[in-house]
């Protein structure tokens, strides 16, 4: 079935280094792939999007590009704020239902 | 524009009590999904209603079930409470069964 594997965490950065959070998913067909960000306390908040190979999404920074020959949609940013910390999760839209990662802590230090 | 509001934020209930969590979906959307978040995991497909018909359901037993009404609020209900019940309960809201916003969780926790 359709499953995410996501980098195990925490990844501890300085302040405005450059961030990778790897991402590989298994599926069948080309679904959708989307990189939700979840802050202490809060619900899941759509960070970026890509439906097809080859696209690029990108919002406050965050970059993920659709490998469809490496089945991955890794996440960067080229440099860090304290206030990116919060848990990273990949998913991807399988029919109906979103399948997910189990999620990436980031910790950003001053 | 409002949100996709859920209630209670916080519940505690005790082992074998029936549990019911409410969703509002954000205005124009017409479909709802619920998953459940175990401490430190991803998120768990338990099913989604589309105009008020499930539309499909994850790998959760009969004792979840769920409710969505005419102007497209929803209802998750938990019978027969076990320990491991304890999660953080997310409704997501679209429209048809497009991009989804999440609201902000309901806590339960089983004792």
């Amino acid at each position: 079935g359709n499953s995410v594997t996501q980098m195990e965490g925490p990844v501890t950065l300085s302040e405005e280094a450059f961030l990778t959070i790897n991402c590989t998913y298994t599926a069948t067909g080309y679904p959708s792939l989307f990189w939700y960000v979840q802050y202490p306390g809060e619900g899941l908040q759509l960070l970026l999007k890509a439906t097809k190979a080859d696209d690029k999404g990108s919002n406050k920074g965050f970059e993920a590009t659709y490998r469809k020959e490496t089945t991955s949609f890794h996440l960067e940013k080229g440099s860090v704020q304290v206030s990116d910390s919060a848990v990273y999760f990949c998913a991807l839209d399988s029919n109906y239902q979103l399948i997910w990662g189990a999620g990436t802590k980031l910790i950003i230090k001053p | 524009e409002t949100g996709v509001t859920q209630s209670p934020t916080h519940l505690i209930k005790t082992r074998g009590q029936q549990v019911t969590l409410r969703c509002s979906s954000q205005s124009g959307h017409n479909t709802v999904s619920w998953y459940q978040q175990a401490l430190g995991q991803g998120p768990q497909f338990i099913f989604q209603y589309y105009r008020e018909e499930e539309n499909g359901r994850g790998n959760f037993p009969p004792r979840f079930s769920g409710l969505q009404f005419p102007n497209y609020s929803s209802e998750l209900n938990v019978n027969a409470l076990e320990l491991d019940d304890s999660a953080l309960y997310l409704c997501a809201s679209s429209r048809d069964t497009y991009e989804q916003y999440f609201g902000p969780g309901t806590r339960l926790t089983v004792t």
